[in-house]
């Protein structure tokens, strides 16, 4: 069965970077695409970015340009998304997602993972 | 970027009764090219990842029940539960995958009456 495993809970001071990891299994890694997806508490879900497996192309948005890099391991099926100079309201529980890659577009999230929190402070 | 805008903000209905969301997209989300309305539906609930409801606007997910449908186009689109169940209870969002950056609306809160 499908399963995205992500590593566990960070507690970093700002400034700090955190790298985030969603381990795959139960299909082929490089035929989708991993997106990721945070929550701030209590709050609603933003996207940070997509990054295709197969080719290694990159689409980040735009307010984490900079900050933010994803990658892929396709020797272990693992997907990376490392954030850098962390500040409090990047507190959130950050999830990896997959989606179909194969059309060339953007597609809906049909897995996810179990979620990582990320807590930034002092 | 397209900005989504669902509500009500929170709903409460009674045991088997039925409840409509709405979601409301900032510019159109139908594609010319394949005639499909790139938008999705998510349950959250509590402590748990969001869960694949709806896409292509209307298409059930597999394994989800049959009272959950999807309906709309262009820039306007509603989730309907048509008997709401205890374990619906949850925070539904929707979200456009038409164009980056993808974008989700606020939420909408189901509790029972």
């Amino acid at each position: 069965q499908v399963q995205l495993v992500q590593s566990g809970a960070e507690v970093k001071k700002p400034g700090a970077s955190v790298t985030v990891s969603c381990k795959a299994s139960g299909y082929t890694f490089t035929s989708y695409a991993v997106n990721w997806v945070r929550q701030a508490p209590g709050q609603g879900l933003e996207w940070m970015g997509w990054i295709s497996t197969y080719s290694g192309n990159t689409n980040y948005a735009q307010r984490l340009q900079g900050r933010v890099t994803m990658t892929t391991d396709t020797s272990t099926n693992t997907a990376y998304m490392e954030l850098r100079s962390l500040r409090s309201d990047d507190t959130a529980v950050y999830y990896c997602a997959r989606a179909d890659d194969s059309s060339g577009s953007y597609s809906q999230f049909d897995y996810w993972g179990q979620g990582s929190l990320v807590t930034v402070s002092s | 970027d397209i900005v989504m805008t669902q509500s009500p903000d929170s709903l409460a209905v009674s045991l088997g009764e039925g409840a409509t969301l709405n979601c409301k997209s900032s510019q159109s989300v139908l594609s010319r090219f394949n005639n499909k309305n790139y938008l999705a539906w998510y349950q959250q609930k509590p402590g748990q990842p969001p869960k694949l409801l709806i896409y292509w606007a209307s298409t059930r997910e597999s394994g989800v029940p049959d009272r959950f449908s999807g309906s709309g186009s262009g820039t306007d689109f509603t989730l309907t539960i048509s008997s709401l169940q205890a374990e619906d209870v949850a925070v539904y969002y929707c979200q456009q995958y038409y164009s980056s950056p993808l974008t989700f609306g606020g939420g909408t809160k189901v509790e029972i009456k």
